[in-house]
């Protein structure tokens, strides 16, 4: 499969606990998107990279969360100290830069955290 | 700011029936619109964009600026349409293109 991939695809967690998350984009795709997913709402914006660069963070991203791409490919984003308001899915998406833009992401499979 | 509703979030259909997903926005300038869909136990898959006009699986999307409308169209429904749909557009400030989604219109094709 050579899709975006995410590990794990589930976790489950004591509040408090840390967590982190690994992202494994299409390879040469240089931009890559997290986003978060509560039940009944469509996909949030949380952070994205291009390259190493982390460019934008959405104001969802508290000081609990946090995202690295250290060396350009696979990313990880951790929270620290969970909350049971972080139980989501979390969904990894990357894509090509575009010079004509158009946005065709293409997301991984997520990562569904429960936190208890 | 930009604003995705779908006014839906659940729609049924007989086989055979036309579908229509609505899908209603703000945005501050020309926006470009797409749909996502989900089918079950798969991952979110772009189905369109609104600047390739064109058709994916029967569907279609005509962008209506007047009425700030991206409805979601197909006139013969499948069994296998039957999944989430999203309706989304880049996140403000653009450049980043980040994506906002509406929170989904869930279809279900009934035999």
């Amino acid at each position: 499969d050579t899709g975006v991939s995410q590990d794990p695809r589930h976790k489950i967690t004591k509040r408090g606990q840390n967590v982190t998350f690994r992202c494994d984009p299409i390879s040469e795709h240089n931009r890559l998107y997290w986003y978060r997913q509560t039940l009944g709402q469509g996909p949030e914006f949380l952070t994205y990279f291009q390259n190493e660069a982390q460019l934008e963070k959405s104001r969802l991203l508290s000081d609990r969360f946090s995202a690295e791409r250290p060396k350009g490919s696979f990313s990880t984003l951790e929270i620290q100290r969970t909350e049971q308001g972080d139980s989501a899915m979390y969904l990894c998406a990357s894509r090509p830069v575009q010079v004509l833009g158009g946005e065709t992401q293409y997301f991984g499979p997520g990562t569904r955290l429960l936190v208890l | 700011a930009q604003r995705v509703t779908q006014p839906e979030k659940l729609l049924s259909v007989f086989k055979g029936a036309p579908v229509e997903l609505k899908c209603n926005y703000s945005y501050s300038g020309s926006p470009e619109l797409f749909w996502y869909v989900q089918y079950s136990r798969q991952r979110l898959q772009l189905l369109l964009r609104h600047i390739s006009r064109e058709s994916i699986k029967g569907f279609t999307a005509d962008l209506n600026k007047g009425e700030t409308s991206f409805h979601l169209k197909k006139p013969f429904a499948q069994e296998e349409d039957s999944a989430m749909y999203y309706c989304a557009l880049p996140l403000l400030p653009t450049g980043a293109n980040n994506l906002f989604f509406g929170t989904g219109t869930r279809l279900t094709v009934i035999p």
